[in-house]
């Protein structure tokens, strides 16, 4: 019951931006985009989400296209503790409690 | 910064032994969870919990399991008849709201099950 789709893994460089993107093509409107990460089997780390527009946090920048069938998580200065898989999930905003965890994308961060 | 604590942190237990897994949610928070994750697979929704009721679960939150808010701060996790099958990290989270946006779910650092 995938509604994501993301690279299963990526690598970046120390110092750059990261860029993960994540299909989400059947999308609906009531439907928020959420970025969680996990580093290393500790407990599931939340990001960023959005609804339509773009959003930025201490954290990263979410680009989310007009058409809201895909994103892009923008970590702006990618550093070795960014290392992690990281999980784009879209989850409705009523009578859905639960967040629906796919595989990620592993980054590894390298110096 | 508020966060969501777990205890304990490791359990190891015999098959057919009950446990109690804990958590403590951040504090104005009114809406928890359990999740799991298996060694090298997904994390798993178990269950979510509002005004003492639960409010979702999934088909892996069976009659072995349930849950309890027993006091103002605690949220526990009880598995009657511990299974091989149940060795996980268990993550409670929790959110101040629930189906409604901005509900962002805080997680807990989790808790290694072993069941020998």
């Amino acid at each position: 019951d995938a509604k994501t789709t993301q690279p299963p893994s990526m690598d970046c460089a120390e110092g750059r931006a990261a860029n993960l993107p994540c299909n989400h093509s059947t999308i609906s409107g009531n439907e928020y985009v959420y970025w969680y990460r996990q580093i290393h089997s500790q407990g599931p780390q939340y990001i960023i989400h959005g609804l339509k527009n773009n959003e930025t946090n201490e954290m990263a920048s979410l680009i989310i296209t007009e058409d809201r069938k895909s994103s892009t998580l923008i970590l702006p200065h990618a550093t070795l503790r960014d290392t992690a898989v990281y999980y784009c999930i879209v989850r409705a905003v009523s009578n859905d409690y639960k967040l629906s965890f796919g595989a990620g994308t592993t980054v590894t961060v390298r110096a | 910064e508020p966060e969501v604590t777990q205890t304990p942190s490791h359990q190891v237990t015999q098959m057919g032994q009950e446990v109690i897994l804990r958590c403590v949610p951040i504090s104005n928070h009114l809406y928890f969870y359990w999740y799991r994750q298996i060694l090298g697979q997904k994390v798993e929704f178990l269950v979510s919990f509002y005004n003492n009721e639960i409010s979702e679960k999934s088909e892996i939150f069976d009659d072995q399991f349930s849950v309890e808010r027993p006091d103002g701060s605690n949220f526990t996790l009880k598995i009657r008849s511990t299974k091989l099958e149940d060795s996980a990290m268990y993550f409670c989270a929790s959110s101040e709201t629930g189906g409604q946006a901005p509900g962002t779910q805080y997680f807990g650092p989790g808790t290694r099950l072993l069941v020998l």
